[in-house]
């Protein structure tokens, strides 16, 4: 599976915008951009995947790059519950089971 | 959406002494499960991989004698620390994907803070 690099922290104001970047450069065709969280001594929630068109759902935006080399994970309203690491991970189909290889990620922390 | 359920969700015991964890898939057939460890500060690392079925596949690095995986269900798989020692205290997560389960494949349980004393 592709290595994904991520900052290691961010910090975002209650209501704005936070824009959570991911690199991917090693990316192969076939494999798909995942985004987890996970919250203080929980176990990861799934936020959105995608291959390459931009996706969104009820909890966010993903932008792949036209050449899917990096991401941008966005909640466009962040909220104080938002605060969590987030994991950009990169593997191979959507449902054969290949295994999910967590990076270190980025910690989130949304300000009041 | 889909759910997978994790027990307990902490447990405390004394080394020397096996400890079970359980993870169901309640609402679709988990043809695999998979297990990973975080200590603290620390990101998720995959410790083996389980078919229903068949015997688990162990990530480097990890005893297989130490963490018996039994995946004998579609919807459960357990992990069994054996002989368990202080350093074996961390946060054990399952995640599970198969069939019926969401488009987007891996759920994860919501996982079990181990504590050797």
């Amino acid at each position: 599976d592709a290595k994904t690099t991520q900052p290691p922290s961010m910090d975002c104001a209650e209501g704005r915008a936070a824009n959570l970047p991911c690199n991917h450069s090693t990316i192969s065709g076939n494999e798909y951009v995942y985004w987890y969280r996970q919250i203080h001594s929980q176990g990861p929630q799934y936020i959105i995947h995608g291959l390459k068109n931009n996706e969104t759902n009820e909890m966010a935006s993903l932008i792949i790059t036209e050449d899917r080399k990096s991401s941008t994970l966005i909640l466009p309203h962040a909220t104080l519950r938002d605060t969590a690491v987030y994991y950009c991970i990169v593997s191979s189909e959507e449902t054969s089971g290949s295994r999910l290889t967590f990076g270190e990620g980025t910690q989130l922390t949304v300000n009041p | 959406g889909a759910v997978v359920s994790q027990h307990p969700s902490w447990v405390i015991c004394k080394s020397g002494t096996s400890v079970k964890i359980e993870c169901r898939s309640l609402d679709f057939q988990a043809t695999t499960m998979f297990w990973y460890r975080q200590f603290p500060k620390q990101s998720l690392m995959l410790m083996a991989t389980s078919n229903e079925g068949s015997k688990a596949t162990y990530e480097q690095g990890v005893e297989k004698d130490k963490f018996l995986i039994n995946h004998a269900s579609l919807t459960l798989s357990t992990l069994t620390v054996t002989s368990a020692h202080p350093e074996d205290s961390s946060f054990y997560i399952c995640s599970a994907v198969g069939q019926g389960g969401p488009n987007y494949g891996y759920t994860f349980g919501s996982g079990t803070r181990l504590t050797v004393v």
